[in-house]
This record gives structure tokens, sequence and C-alpha cells, in this order.
């Protein structure tokens, strides 16, 4: 079983079109994470919810709206694709932590990645 | 804000050498975890090593292990007898302790591995 999921893992599409990608993770983690990688391979933190409560919005273009319809999936839907949006996204999950970091593994367990390509 | 510093873009290393790829940080936090992620071609990214910051025992995970600094906010991975498949980008990452979950990781730019056979 993967433990988060990402589909579709390819989207080739037209400038001006709008796309989704969904997220599913089987952890049971409270917390699901947005990131893009862009061409250079840099990971920027784009959104985060817990527990579907949006807790972290990045400086992120109001094109992108991602929304969480419980806390087991966590779905990105981009309005008016630009050619600056191909990259590679992934989405993560991690438990919420609690007492000290001692009890924590802190880690973010990460999808496979959903390459994007904008024409 | 909290920022990773990867100094080196590429490396480059002999299949059974060892290799140290370098990360600094910048917090004024005290409580937080220090992670080395793998990003094969496959792009999947994958957990390598963990650092919690109250410990001062470096981490260390068979070939893979890590000279962690605190004050000097220094936390290198060092890679023991490199195999072929150890080639892939090594992203250091940087994480509060924090109960809101406010706090996502930050990661370096990366560093390319390459092992010459």
């Amino acid at each position: 079983d993967t433990a988060v999921s990402q589909t579709p893992k390819y989207l080739v599409t037209q400038m001006g079109n709008d796309k989704s990608i969904k997220c599913e993770q089987n952890l049971g983690h409270d917390t699901m994470y947005w990131y893009k990688q862009d061409s250079k391979k840099f990971l920027k933190i784009m959104f985060s919810y817990n527990n579907k409560e949006l807790i972290i919005n990045e400086t992120v273009p109001n094109r992108f709206s991602p929304k969480s319809p419980d806390k087991a999936h966590l779905n990105l839907h981009i309005n008016s694709l630009e050619l600056g949006d191909s990259a590679v996204y992934f989405c993560a999950s991690s438990p919420r932590d609690r007492g000290t970091s001692a009890l924590n593994t802190g880690e973010l367990f990460f999808g496979e990645g959903s390459r994007l390509t904008v024409l | 804000a909290q920022t990773v510093t990867q100094s080196q873009p590429e490396m480059s290393v002999q299949e059974a050498e060892t290799v140290t790829l370098s990360c600094t940080y910048d917090t004024s936090e005290s409580d937080y975890y220090l992670f080395w992620y793998k990003q094969p071609p496959s792009r999947q990214m994958i957990l390598v090593i963990r650092q919690e910051a109250y410990k001062q025992q470096n981490a260390t995970e068979n070939r893979f292990s890590v000279n962690f600094q605190k004050a000097a906010k220094s936390f290198s991975l060092k890679i023991s007898d490199s195999q072929l498949g150890d080639a892939a980008m090594y992203f250091c990452a940087y994480r509060i302790h924090e109960y809101t979950g406010r706090r996502a990781l930050t990661f370096g730019s990366g560093t390319r591995l390459q092992v010459q056979p």
C-alpha cells in the first residue's frame, strides 16, 4: 500500500486550462502539505492543512486553491494555468507534533510527485 | 525566518570512497529537527537520516552519518563506501518542533551527487 499517493503522476496541458492534482494518505496523519519543486530542483512549501484547516498559505497566486475534504485528502486545483506553473508538485503528510520533540520523528512523508507541464 | 544553505551544487565521489555533503542553517529556535532527504531520478523523496537538536550524539544509519554542530549551525552528511545507487540529489532540511503544525520543512537548494564506477 502506498502511504502517500498522488494522481496524476504526469499532466500535460495548455496555458489557460484548469487542472487538479489529488493526494491521499493512509498513514492517519493530521497534517498534509503541498510543495512545489521548480526546474532548479528547489522545493518550496505552498500550503499546509491540519485536520482540514488551512494553516500555512505561502505567497502563492490565487489561481492555486487547495481543498481538504477530510484529513486523509488534500487536493490542489490550479486555474488559468501559466507557463511558470510547470513544475513537480509534491504532496506530503506528517503526524502532528506532540509533547517534546523526543516523542516525535518530525519527518514528512512524501508522495511520488506530479509533474505538470504547461505548453 | 529559517534558512538552509547547501553550498555545494554538485559533488562527485568514486565508488567505495567516502564523501561529505555540507549544510548550514540559520535559526533562533532551540528545539528542532534536521534531515537529509535523497531524491533519485525517480523523483521520490526518501528520508536518509534524521537528527533531533536536543541530542548531542550524531545520528547514524548504516553507511550514512551526520556531523551535527549545533553552535555552528552545521549539519553535514557523510556517506561511506559510496555505491552507484547513492547517486541522487540530496536535500538538507530543517523543521521546528511546534504543536500547531504551522511549520513545514525548509529545504536547502540541494547537492547533486555523482558516483563514479
